[in-house]
């Protein structure tokens, strides 16, 4: 079954440095996403993307945040300058069309920010 | 902003009882997903409800989409120990433009413990 895989599944990094979070979405999928969830915590939308461009983001999503899809199957997310509080499990997710809106949702990557 | 309160926060049941749990909203919805998320992994989407009174069963699991589009309720029958995770609700609305691709709202979640 098609499912939609995210890379690296922990990441550990210092506060202020740069992350790459990397997610290969299904591939007949045209909507992509990411969703975080700090520990104990609710997910949380951060932004949506399609027909390459930003559909909409959240308040959280500010401009230490960028996504990107490079090719025709990655999906990335960027975080400039990470801080203590962008510790997080982020999930990607991605949905084939908009009727309907489900979504799929990777493994995430649990980000860990000292 | 838009807020879903999600109950009970946890339950603690015996294999072989059933479930239920639900999900209510101070807003509309067009959509309610149920998800299920077992420990270091992403949310697996159970059900998925679009008409407000619709009706849905997945096997054991059973969903309904609330008549005032403001709730609700997944039921899981006969429980096993596979069961146990964490159990969200989402709802999924509409801009004024008519539009918000999956910008899903979460419930808290409902953590579930099934007792062999």
């Amino acid at each position: 079954e098609p499912e939609v895989t995210q890379t690296p599944s922990h990441q550990v990094t210092q506060m202020g440095q740069e992350v790459i979070l990397r997610c290969v979405p299904i591939s007949n999928h045209l909507y992509f996403y990411w969703y975080r969830q700090i520990l104990g915590q609710k997910v949380e939308f951060l932004v949506s993307f399609y027909n390459n461009e930003i559909s909409e983001k959240s308040e959280i999503f500010d401009d230490q945040f960028s996504v990107e899809r490079p090719d025709g199957s990655n999906f990335t997310l960027k975080i400039r300058s990470t801080k203590l509080e962008d510790s997080a499990m982020y999930f990607c997710a991605s949905s084939e069309a908009r009727e309907g809106e489900k979504l799929f949702f990777g493994s995430g990557t649990q980000l860990s920010v000292l | 902003g838009q807020q879903l309160n999600q109950s009970p926060q946890s339950m603690f049941i015996q294999e072989g009882e059933d479930v239920s749990m639900n999900c209510t909203s101070s807003s509309i919805f067009n959509t309610w997903l149920w998800y299920k998320q077992e420990p270091g992994e992403g949310p697996v989407l159970l059900i998925a409800l679009y008409k407000a009174g619709e009706l849905t069963s997945n096997g054991r699991l059973t969903a309904q989409f609330g008549i005032t589009r403001k709730d609700s309720f997944l039921n899981i029958s006969a429980s096993i120990p596979s069961d146990v995770g964490i159990y969200f609700c989402a709802g999924q609305r509409s801009n004024a433009g008519g539009t918000s691709y999956g910008k899903l709202t979460f419930g808290q979640g409902t953590i579930l413990t099934v007792h062999p």
